[in-house]
């Protein structure tokens, strides 16, 4: 079972509109939350995480919104660019403190359009 | 700094072969992790280690071995590679503190 899912498998934005990008998890253990950017035939790469004590984290263009009572996360990317375009993967770290690994969704496609 | 380095970045074998895929990293991190991706998912983990010396199951570890003999490198192996192997395969380290992992570029594996 999907511990950790992102709903939507594709996502396109126009250029300098905002990006939203979903998550939704199951599993009440998740204690930190992080959004990985991956390009093709490269590794993913840490873009923005969140701690369960918080609601909010900025950085830059990347926002991201954790909701926990509807185990919900979003990613908003404000104003979108052409390099945003790339797989969003959602993914989540247990009370094991990070050692046990991250939990990952299946990713969402974003495409920015000129 | 290399960050997370992997070797080979592509092999194609057959199945009943056996291959080790290597993962190198000169972060000094305390833990590093073995993913699987395969079409259309998300990384999955195979095994991770917390220290040198200690190797852990994690998701999906049937059909692999880890060694962490050394700090820095972290060793896949694939004793009788299968079809259902086929993915890529990705590496990652992580500072014991923090959450956020650094992956290496990826190892495209075909087992035909």
């Amino acid at each position: 079972d999907q511990q950790v899912k992102q709903n939507s498998p594709s996502l396109s934005v126009q250029e300098g509109r905002i990006s939203i990008l979903n998550c939704d998890y199951t599993n009440s253990m998740f204690d930190y939350f992080l959004w990985y950017k991956k390009y093709p035939a490269e590794g993913p790469t840490f873009l923005i995480s969140i701690s369960s004590i918080k609601d909010k984290n900025e950085d830059g263009r990347f926002t991201v919104f954790l909701n926990k009572s509807a185990k919900h996360l979003s990613l908003h990317i404000v104003p979108s660019q052409p390099g945003d375009s790339a797989v969003y993967f959602c993914a989540a770290s247990g009370s094991g403190g990070g050692a046990d690994g991250l939990t990952f969704g299946k990713g969402t496609h974003l495409i920015i359009q000129p | 700094n290399a960050g997370v380095t992997q070797t080979p970045k592509f092999r194609v074998l057959k199945t009943g072969q056996s291959m080790t895929l290597l993962c190198a990293q000169d972060m000094n991190h305390e833990y590093m992790y073995w993913y699987r991706q395969d079409p259309g998912m998300g990384l999955r983990l195979i095994h991770y280690s917390v220290g040198e010396g200690t190797t852990a199951k994690g998701e999906v570890p049937d059909g692999y071995n880890v060694s962490r003999l050394k700090k820095q490198n972290f060793l896949l192996g694939l004793e009788s590679a299968a079809p259902s192997q086929t993915s890529v395969y990705f590496c990652a380290s992580s500072h014991g503190s923090f959450r956020e992992q650094f992956f290496g570029p990826g190892t495209r594996l075909t087992v035909l």
